[in-house]
């Protein structure tokens, strides 16, 4: 009974180099959520997703970062040229439907570092 | 634009000391308030969901309680093992993010 799987847990950048960041959503799921945690800051969501669309990406910054989520395979957060402001932990979420007031799972997240 | 605000910001209590945590929020309108639980270096673990004023859930040692403005988080007889930080988000009905948006948590710390 897999939860939701993220990897890596640990991902270290130099500066100007990209992170990708994978998430397999629980078993069945089909809705796809990251959301970034700065340190001593709560959770911002970033984007929601569905197989081949982003439905919401309103909490995503305009540059550098990207989500996809494909048909097959696990959703993808993609930083190009990282910067130091972009240390936080990525959390990944899914739920079985939509957001209209279902159980949202979160995975233990990815902890991004970047030198 | 929704809030959600967490009081106290950390909470220690003596193993058996009941206590509660307060989560007071503003949205156009509520389509969900969710109680989270999160460990050092962990995800967080869903807890709750209330959907309407009055409405009550309990798990263990936890009872949640919803009113308009405020949710709570009562922990009775609390054991060291409840250490964690307690998250409180909402779900707004309005047509902007369909995200959660979060507070900043209560760190509670039970000693023995």
């Amino acid at each position: 009974n897999a939860g939701v799987m993220q990897n890596p847990r640990h991902l270290v950048r130099r500066r100007g180099q990209e992170a990708r960041l994978r998430c397999s959503p629980m078993k069945g799921h089909s809705h796809v959520y990251w959301y970034r945690q700065l340190p001593e800051e709560g959770l911002k969501f970033m984007v929601y997703l569905q197989k081949e669309n982003i439905i919401d990406e309103s909490g995503m910054p305009k540059e550098r970062f990207s989500a996809e989520f494909p048909k097959e395979g696990p959703s993808i957060l993609r930083i190009q040229q990282v910067v130091r402001g972009d240390s936080a932990a990525y959390f990944c979420a899914s739920s079985l439907q939509g957001t209209a007031g279902n159980t949202i799972y979160f995975g233990e997240g990815s902890w991004l570092t970047v030198v | 634009e929704d809030q959600v605000t967490q009081s106290p910001e950390a909470l220690r209590l003596q193993e058996g000391e009941s206590s509660s945590l307060n989560c007071s929020y503003t949205v156009s309108g509520l389509r969900g308030l969710f109680w989270y639980r999160q460990d050092p270096g962990k995800g967080p673990e869903f807890l709750f969901t209330l959907y309407s004023a009055g409405e009550e859930k309990e798990k263990e040692r936890l009872k949640a309680t919803l009113t308009k403005k405020e949710s709570f988080l009562h922990i009775t007889a609390p054991k060291p093992e409840d250490s964690a930080t307690y998250l409180c988000a909402v779900q707004d009905t309005g047509g902007g993010a369909d995200g959660l948006t979060f507070g900043k948590g209560t760190h509670l710390i039970i000693q023995p």
